[in-house]
């Protein structure tokens, strides 16, 4: 059974804080790791798709690395605002079976930015 | 395009009734995926279509769920019989081929 695991599963932070979350998932037949921001009554929003070892991908204050050959993946957020607050999902996509269709999902960091 | 579309956003049933949700995904990704999210937990996959082609099915997806994409455009999730554990938010995503999935805003099912 594939599992997701993210941590902590919610954090509470001042304005101005600078924050990290962590994503473990399956270390085998990776394909991809995404990672989506989702705020209460909206779509969940797609921030990074990540593929290769290593590679490290930044958008605006949130940036985000991998590491596949371990199985981890951490979001970070600088200078945290209080529109920052929502719940990240990590969700890791297997290639096993020739399948690159459906995404494994954690259960989801809930943050929340206090002014 | 405005993104993936979800109708209704909310539905309330009694518990043994039929419901039907609706997704409209962008109009050039020929991927279509359904998720459920209950509470605490993430969303999981139940199935996708590549066009109209029903590739993949959780064994979530009970035989009282059946999903259609009739034109590979968009796509229906029915729930025969309403059970009070359908409740859920019923998420649909779109990609094109092996991209990035953009999501829905959801249909919240409650059963009551």
């Amino acid at each position: 059974i594939l599992n997701v695991e993210q941590s902590p599963q919610s954090l509470h932070v001042q304005e101005g804080d600078s924050t990290n979350f962590t994503c473990s998932f399956p270390s085998s037949n990776f394909y991809a790791l995404h990672w989506y921001r989702w705020e209460t009554a909206k779509s969940p929003e797609a921030l990074f798709v990540m593929t290769l070892n290593g590679d490290e991908k930044k958008k605006g204050r949130i940036s985000a690395t991998l590491n596949t050959k371990e199985g981890y993946s951490y979001l970070y957020i600088k200078g945290s605002q209080p529109e920052d607050s929502a719940t990240y999902l990590c969700a890791f996509g297997s290639d096993y079976g020739g399948s690159q269709g459906n995404l494994i999902f954690g259960k989801g960091t809930k943050l929340s930015v206090k002014p | 395009d405005t993104g993936v579309s979800q109708d209704p956003r909310h539905k309330i049933t009694k518990r043994g009734q039929n419901v039907t949700f609706r997704c409209d995904p962008i109009s050039e990704h020929n991927r279509l995926y359904w998720y459920r999210q209950t509470l605490g937990q993430g969303p999981e996959f139940l199935t996708y279509f590549q066009n109209e082609a029903q590739l993949e099915k959780s064994r979530l997806l009970s035989d009282r769920f059946s999903a259609e994409r009739p034109k590979g455009s968009f796509s229906t999730l029915e729930i025969q019989h309403t059970e009070q554990g359908d409740s859920a938010m019923y998420l649909c995503a779109s990609s094109s081929r092996t991209g990035e999935q953009y999501f829905g805003p959801g249909t919240r099912l409650t059963v009551t």
